[in-house]
């Protein structure tokens, strides 16, 4: 079953402007990990962020996690055209042997 | 260096056919998977080995076995196909199982007649 749901499944912006997207889940979890996937690619790895962690940065990409309300956001902050993708969260469990995809959130960037 | 490849890119098959897909990866992990996107975008996991032990199977029909000849080599063998297996199918490696960002190829797009 799946675990994460994105929110909003589109979201469409001006290159510049900042992109916030979100991730609910169901169960605890060990960590939570975003990724990009581009039109016809194998997805990409962004940020990992662990189940004691709160908020973490790479470049210009700005990932939280809320375990008392568990959710995740991801920030994107001074888009640029190159960043539309689709972006997925992913939950990993305490297993370590399973991790659930949500939907993901379809980023368009217009120049 | 492609870090996880897989072949075919495209595989356009008649019902009831048996094919297979391939994957290697040149990273040294320990685990490989095997995920289908439908075409909403879900991904869904599908198997999962770490050093040659299949780990979990998510509700796969047994239609769909994957084989592990060496650490760095995941197939996915495919039986009997059914229109509703038509998806993209993505390899995925990382080192120490979910704990760690997995690596995905580009995917295999499985087309049923």
């Amino acid at each position: 079953s799946q675990q994460g749901e994105e929110d909003p499944q589109a979201l469409s912006i001006q290159e510049g402007e900042n992109a916030t997207m979100n991730c609910s889940y169901k169960t605890s979890i060990n960590n939570l990990q975003w990724y990009r996937q581009n039109s016809g690619r194998g997805l990409v790895h962004l940020i990992l962020i662990r189940s004691n962690e709160r908020e973490k940065h790479s470049g210009r990409l700005r990932v939280t996690l809320d375990t008392s309300k568990k959710s995740s956001s991801l920030l994107i902050t001074a888009s640029r055209a190159a960043d539309t993708a689709s972006y997925f969260c992913a939950t990993a469990l305490y297993n370590n042997n399973d991790m659930r995809f949500g939907a993901g959130t379809r980023l368009t960037v217009k120049p | 260096d492609t870090a996880v490849s897989q072949t075919p890119k495209y595989l356009v098959t008649q019902m009831g056919n048996d094919k297979s897909i391939k994957c290697e990866q040149n990273l040294g992990h320990d685990t490989m998977y095997w995920y289908k996107q439908d075409s909403k975008k879900f991904l869904k996991i599908m198997f999962s080995y770490n050093n040659k032990e299949l780990i979990i199977n998510e509700t796969v029909p047994n239609r769909f076995s994957p084989k592990s000849p060496d650490k760095a080599h995941l197939n996915l063998h495919i039986n009997s196909l059914e229109l509703g297996d038509s998806a993209v199918y993505f390899c995925a490696s990382s080192q120490g199982g979910t704990n760690q960002p997995q690596h995905f190829g580009d995917g295999t797009r499985l087309s049923i007649l």
